[in-house]
């Protein structure tokens, strides 16, 4: 179900810095795992994703790392720009199950010039 | 990927009225979904939308609230029937072109209810 009154963990930086965003996921079946980040006033856009035949994926300026032992994937963003400022999703999915993805909670990520 | 264009972009509607958002896609897609996204939190899937058959409703959502149509591979509307406050929201809509589990998102329908 939908949780009600929950607000969105922050996590603010400089600019310039290198940001770390967790999350925590649930399914031990889930093996497709997508970062999604949104902008105010715009839908997720996608931003990486790993599978979980791998536990690091770097793109640019971002790396995911999966700890499967854990059920623990990370975003890290590499020199943090306002740009960036937005709120990141991780979503996590089952080929063997729906494949369609669950979204966790969501971090608001704060970038001060 | 793909581009997605939502209509309209955001409403302001009575209780007791409907609103039908409609989702727009630059390429044919078999999978669409609607989502909604209560301010703050995170997005819960509505239902699955493909062409050709009836939509696929999550938990908690029912076809006379949330009646979906899909005429065809770049098109669907979601009706948000009989509206009270609660139904106040976010409606995304998004789509899985099939490369991967990714999934493209439209801007997304700001709705308030009073």
């Amino acid at each position: 179900g939908e949780n009600v009154g929950l607000h969105l963990p922050t996590l603010s930086v400089q600019e310039g810095d290198n940001s770390i965003i967790n999350c925590a996921y649930s399914n031990s079946a889930s093996d497709y795992f997508i970062w999604y980040k949104q902008e105010s006033g715009k839908g997720p856009q996608f931003i990486i994703d790993i599978r979980s035949n791998m536990d690091k994926r770097q793109g640019q300026r971002v790396t995911v790392l999966l700890n499967k032992t854990v059920k623990h994937l990370s975003l890290q963003i590499a020199a943090t720009q306002p740009g960036d400022s937005a709120v990141y999703f991780c979503a996590e999915s089952a080929s063997g199950g729906s494949y369609i993805p669950t979204f966790g909670r969501g971090t608001s990520l704060i970038v001060h010039p | 990927s793909a581009v997605i264009s939502q209509k309209p972009s955001r409403d302001i509607c009575q209780r007791g009225t409907s609103l039908t958002i409609q989702c727009q896609v630059d390429s044919q897609v078999t999978m669409m979904f609607w989502y909604r996204q209560q301010p703050g939190q995170s997005l819960t899937l509505i239902a699955t939308a493909n062409q050709g058959s009836e939509a696929t409703y999550e938990s908690g959502f029912v076809i006379d609230k949330f009646p979906i149509s899909r005429p065809n591979l770049t098109f669907s509307t979601l009706t948000v029937s009989n509206m009270s406050p609660e139904d106040s929201s976010i409606y995304l809509c998004s789509v899985c072109p099939g490369l991967g589990y990714e999934q493209y998102f439209g801007p997304g329908t700001r709705l308030t209810v009073t």
